[in-house]
């Protein structure tokens, strides 16, 4: 079965500096994706960022990137330039029909 | 918002109730989700429909009744639920299901507590 594993529950960061999120995920798929999504307090799920297993090169949208290790099974959320508008929960999930979500990384950016 | 909306976004019922959460989607997707957010679970995937078909069954206790009568609406019917099915009820949908990697779209939710 596949398992996410978000090992912080909590972090905190500064505004502008940068912060890196955890994720491992464990799977006997070869081919999949992997997400993270945003939850603001009080408001809707939205995607973050995206990554598909086949491509090696990370995906970076913006100030987010993710540092994608196949043979570790890991996938970390990079935050830069932290804002206060990225304060929120963060879910790492696994694509396989529907989505396989870890449990969540509360982010707190302090002014 | 992000075009899929949920009502009622607030529930509270007792355990002998029946009641309906329902799902509307504007984004012409095809593909509609059900998932429970418990304070101390991971984000949990109910329920899948795909082109009005349901796929997935997610060892959901019949107390839940999911209908999808079109693509566009989703409804999760409750009866003779538990205390511990208090949650936070998201509807999701995305253009296809797996193996389909569409970004899926979440609602706002519904908050359900059963007393």
């Amino acid at each position: 079965a596949q398992t996410v594993t978000q090992s912080q529950p909590e972090m905190s960061v500064q505004e502008a500096e940068t912060v890196t999120l955890s994720c491992t995920y464990d799977t006997s798929e070869n081919n999949y994706y992997l997400f993270w999504y945003k939850q603001p307090p009080s408001r809707q799920m939205i995607l973050v960022i995206r990554q598909e297993a086949y491509k090696q090169q990370n995906a970076t949208e913006n100030r987010f990137s993710v540092n994608f290790q196949k043979a570790a099974k890991s996938f970390s959320l990079k935050i830069s330039d932290s804002q206060l508008g990225d304060t929120a929960m963060y879910f790492c999930a696994f694509m396989k029909l529907g989505l396989v979500f870890g449990k969540g990384t509360r982010l707190s950016v302090i002014a | 918002e992000t075009g899929v909306t949920q009502t009622p976004r607030h529930l509270v019922m007792g355990m002998t109730n029946k009641k309906s959460l329902k799902c509307e989607q504007h984004l012409g997707h095809n593909a509609m989700y059900w998932y429970k957010q418990s304070a101390k679970k991971p984000l949990e995937l109910m329920f899948v429909y795909n082109f009005k078909e349901q796929t997935e069954n997610n060892s959901v206790p019949s107390r839940f009744s999911p209908e999808c009568p079109n693509s566009s609406h989703l409804f999760l019917h409750l009866h003779t639920l538990q205390p511990e099915d208090s949650a936070l009820y998201l509807c999701a949908s995305s253009q296809e299901v797996w193996p389909s990697t569409d970004t899926q779209y979440f609602g706002p939710g519904t908050r359900l507590t059963v007393l």
